[in-house]
C-alpha cells in the first residue's frame, strides 16, 4: 500500500498522560498536514510542514502539542498531558509539489479517547 | 475569517435519484475548492477539484461540481446515485498561495436506499 499510513488507529489514554501519533506519507510528497476531526464537524487545520520544516501552525495548537518531521519523511504529533477536549480523530494528509494544489492523499486517521 | 458552509447535514434519497449538495465559502480572494467524499470505514477522498477555467468540473464516479464566483458557491451535483454512494461529503477551500491549508465544511451524510 503506497498511501498515507497512520499509526496507531485508535488510542485510549487516561486524562495526563502524553500521547503521540505516528504519519508516514506518500514518500515523494513534500507536503505534510496534520488535521483534527471532531464529531459532526469536518477537519480542521493544526499544522503544515514543507520537507522538515514546520512552517505554519494553528492557534488551535496549544503549547501541549508538537509536531515534527524530522528528516522530511514520517512525522509525529505529539500530545502532552492530554485532556478529555482533545478527543478527536487525528488525519494525516500529504501532497506533492510545494508550487501547486493537487489535493491531499489523506490517512485513515488515528482516533485518540482521553478517558 | 474564511468559512465555508455546507447546508444540508443530512441527505436521504433513493437510488436512481439526482442529488445536490450545497456548498459556499466566505473569501474574497482567489480559491481552489475541493469536494471530498469519506465512505464508511475509510479514509478521505478527493472526489473533484477546481481551480481555474471551466467552472463545471467532473470527477470520479459520475459526481461533477459548478462554480458560481459570483455567489461563491461550489454545488456538488450527480444525475442519478446509486446506494455506493452512501457516504459523508466534505467541501474544502484553500487560499491560493502559502500553506494551500483547507477549510472544511462540517460535511453531509447521504443515505442513499436501495
Amino acid at each position: 500500500d503506497t498511501g498515507v499510513s497512520q499509526n496507531p488507529r485508535h488510542k485510549i489514554t487516561k486524562r495526563g498522560q502524553n500521547v503521540t501519533f505516528r504519519c508516514d506519507p506518500i514518500s515523494e510528497h513534500n507536503r505534510l498536514y496534520w488535521y483534527r476531526q471532531t464529531l459532526g464537524q469536518g477537519p480542521e487545520f493544526l499544522t503544515y510542514f514543507q520537507n522538515e520544516a514546520q512552517l505554519e501552525k494553528s492557534r488551535l495548537l496549544s503549547d501541549r502539542f508538537s509536531a515534527e518531521r524530522p528528516k522530511g519523511s514520517f512525522s509525529t504529533l505529539e500530545i502532552q498531558r492530554t485532556e478529555q477536549g482533545d478527543s478527536a480523530m487525528y488525519l494525516c494528509a500529504s501532497s506533492p509539489n510545494p508550487g501547486t494544489d493537487y489535493g491531499y492523499t489523506f490517512g485513515s486517521g488515528t482516533r485518540l479517547t482521553v478517558v | 475569517a474564511q468559512s465555508v458552509s455546507q447546508h444540508n447535514h443530512h441527505v436521504i434519497l433513493s437510488e436512481a435519484a439526482s442529488l445536490e449538495l450545497g456548498c459556499n465559502y466566505s473569501y474574497g480572494g482567489t480559491v481552489n475548492l475541493f469536494w471530498y467524499v469519506q465512505y464508511p470505514g475509510q479514509h478521505l477522498q478527493l472526489l473533484l477539484k477546481y481551480f481555474s477555467g471551466d467552472p463545471l468540473v467532473k470527477g470520479i464516479k459520475g459526481f461533477e461540481a459548478e462554480f458560481i464566483k459570483s455567489k461563491f458557491s461550489f454545488n456538488l451535483r450527480k444525475p442519478s446515485v446509486q446506494w455506493s454512494d452512501t457516504a459523508e461529503y466534505f467541501c474544502a477551500v484553500s487560499t491560493t498561495s502559502g500553506t494551500y491549508k483547507y477549510i472544511f465544511g462540517t460535511g453531509t451524510r447521504l443515505k442513499v436506499l436501495a
